[in-house]
This record gives structure tokens, sequence and C-alpha cells, in this order.
């Protein structure tokens, strides 16, 4: 069964280090998604991704974020200078458009230290 | 805005007893709602949907617009239920979901 993959699993970096995050959505999904979840915390939505553009962001999603979809494959989430909050775990998602069903990678954890 | 609630943090119950997970929400307008569960070292999955009315690994839940609730339940729990369990909201745009705080269900022997 096809399945969203994540890389890496768990990225420890310095405050005001970049990050990239990757992301292999299923082959034949259109949209794209980043959530995070701060430890404790609900799961919130970042951003969304479609037709290689932003379709959607969140208040949380400013300035230091950003995606893209370089190689029609990995589409990726990168941090410029992260902080201590944005330690979290982040999770990519596609969707199936037929059904709406939302597909979730195992997710990356991000400890900024 | 969207809200979702789970008001319980944590539901312990012993095997084939009734689980109720309860969920509340708050939106305008046409809500689409889900339950989603992690079960250990898992990834997030789609448990069932409010629109497809099925009941999957004997789960079912309904949607209550009067008292604006989405209530997840099983008749007989068993151990492998044991998992986090989110009540999600979607509908504002494809694919932009709105979770609740989850709840551990744990299903004791």
């Amino acid at each position: 069964e096809p399945e969203v993959t994540q890389t890496p699993s768990h990225q420890v970096t310095q405050m005001g280090q970049e990050v990239i995050l990757r992301c292999v959505p299923i082959s034949n999904h259109l949209y794209f998604y980043w959530y995070r979840q701060i430890l404790g915390q609900k799961v919130e939505f970042l951003v969304s991704f479609y037709n290689n553009e932003i379709s959607e962001k969140s208040e949380i999603f400013d300035d230091q974020f950003s995606v893209e979809r370089p190689d029609g494959s990995n589409f990726t989430l990168k941090i410029r200078s992260t902080k201590l909050e944005d330690s979290a775990m982040y999770f990519c998602a596609s969707i199936q458009e037929n059904t709406g069903e939302l597909f979730f990678g195992e997710g990356s954890r991000l400890t900024v230290l | 805005a969207q809200r979702v609630t789970q008001p319980e943090k944590l539901l312990s119950v012993f095997k084939g007893a009734p689980v109720e997970l309860k969920c509340n929400y708050s939106y305008s307008g046409s809500p689409e709602l889900f339950w989603y569960v992690q079960y250990s070292r898992q990834r997030l999955q789609l448990l069932l949907r409010h629109i497809s009315r099925e009941s999957i690994k004997g789960f079912t839940a309904d949607l209550n617009k009067g008292e604006t609730s989405f209530h997840l339940k099983k008749p007989f729990a068993q151990e492998e239920d044991s998992a986090m369990y989110y009540c999600v909201a979607g509908g504002t745009s494809y694919g932009k979901l709105t979770f609740g705080q989850g709840t551990i269900l744990t299903v004791h022997p």
C-alpha cells in the first residue's frame, strides 16, 4: 500500500539554524500539507500546497517557513532560522482527491536547542 | 473559527466494556467530521467519517447537529483498540483539518 514518507525521523538543531524537512507524498495525490504538533498540544494545520503553489497557510506559517516541490516528488518544509518554539513533530500529508481522505506520514520530530 | 473539543485526555475501560469517546465541535456552515486514530508507533490514519455512516472495527459515530457532537462509540472494546483518537473537523477548505486534543484510550485485559 502506498505511503507518505518523511525524512528525517528526528532532527536536532541549534537555534538559528536552517532546517529542511522532506516528504514524498503518495504518487497520484495532488494536494499536499504540513501539520505540526507541539508536545502536549493539538495537531495544527500549517500550509496546503496545490499546483506548485501555496493554496492556504495558517498564521503560524510566517516568513520563516517556506515550502516547495522542486523535483516533482519531494515536498519540503524549510524553516529558515529555527526558534526554540519550533520544536515539534511535523507531519506531512497528501490527499486522495476522490475520497478526500488525508494520508499522513509518520512525522519528523524537530528538536531545537 | 472552527473548534473541536475532546473533554477526556485519558479513558480507560476493560475489555468487553462499552466505550464512548466524546467530541463536540463549533462550526459555522456544514462541517465534515472525522475520527482519526494513531496506534502505538504507527501513523495517523482515518478511522471513519460522518458522511459515510459506516462502522469501522466496530466503531460508529453519529453526527448530532443539535448537540454539535460527534461521539465515537463501540459496544465491546478490545485490547487492540488502545490508541490515541482524534476528533477532526474539515470543510473550510480542501484537506485543512482542525483537530481536537485527542483522547488516549486504554483497554485493559
